[in-house]
């Protein structure tokens, strides 16, 4: 069976990077069709971040591509996050999720595997 | 970007009522639907995806209808187990984006 795991710093000062790791267990990362982010904060609910192909393929949120990164690393098994310039805006719990796909053009698809969630704070 | 919109924002009903909740999408999402339950302090859990396909293990009491922009997800007896807030997702277009939420509480 599949799982996610987050993992990560769960404070980060403003202004500052934040780097969050999703590692993929029970399962190649490369069977995955795309692997994202979400976030939720009190504020804004659900937003999705980011998400990359296994091949390395990337879309953002255009609310925050100017600070985001995702990327991957198959021979670890894992995919990660970073976003920079952070503020206080940014805190809330990050969801690293895969998508699954219910016909080969992904036409039809949704967030199946979800990771329990890391809260990430940003404060001095 | 799509702005998707619940409603209501939380509801209290008695255990067996039928329940009903709304998403309005600013723009069509064609059947490009989703629902996810979210339980405290855990992650989302799918519940319908594409308008109406139920997912595998999920109670029949769960069902989803609607087309273009306006949406609906019936709990048709509510359990106790059902209290939960409710997202619908667009996966139309990206950004992909989510409703702000139904809490489901018990009367």
């Amino acid at each position: 069976q599949v799982q996610l795991q987050e993992s990560g710093p769960g404070l980060v000062k403003p202004s500052g990077t934040l780097s969050l790791t999703c590692a993929v267990s029970g399962g190649s990362i490369s069977r995955t069709k795309w692997l994202s982010w979400v976030r939720q904060s009190p504020g804004k609910g659900l937003e999705w971040i980011g998400e990359i192909y296994h091949s390395g393929s990337t879309n953002y949120n255009p609310s925050l591509r100017r600070r985001v990164t995702v990327s991957v690393d198959q021979s670890k098994n894992q995919f990660s996050l970073e976003l920079t310039s952070m503020t206080a805006a940014d805190t809330a719990v990050y969801y690293c999720a895969t998508t699954y796909c219910t016909t080969p053009s992904c036409e039809i698809w949704y967030f199946d595997l979800w990771g329990r969630g890391t809260l990430v704070t940003v404060s001095s | 970007d799509i702005q998707m919109t619940q409603s209501p924002s939380s509801l209290s009903a008695s255990e067996g009522d039928r329940v009903t909740i709304t998403c309005r999408a600013s723009q069509t999402v064609s059947d490009y639907l989703n629902w996810y339950q979210q339980k405290p302090g855990k992650a989302p859990t799918l519940l319908i995806y594409a308008t109406s396909s139920l997912q595998g293990g999920v109670p029949s009491r769960f069902s989803g209808s609607g087309s273009e922009t306006d949406f609906t997800l019936t709990i048709s007896s509510l359990k106790p187990d059902d209290i939960a807030t409710y997202y619908c997702q667009q996966s139309f277009t990206a950004p992909w984006t989510f409703g702000q939420g139904t809490k489901v509480e018990i009367k």
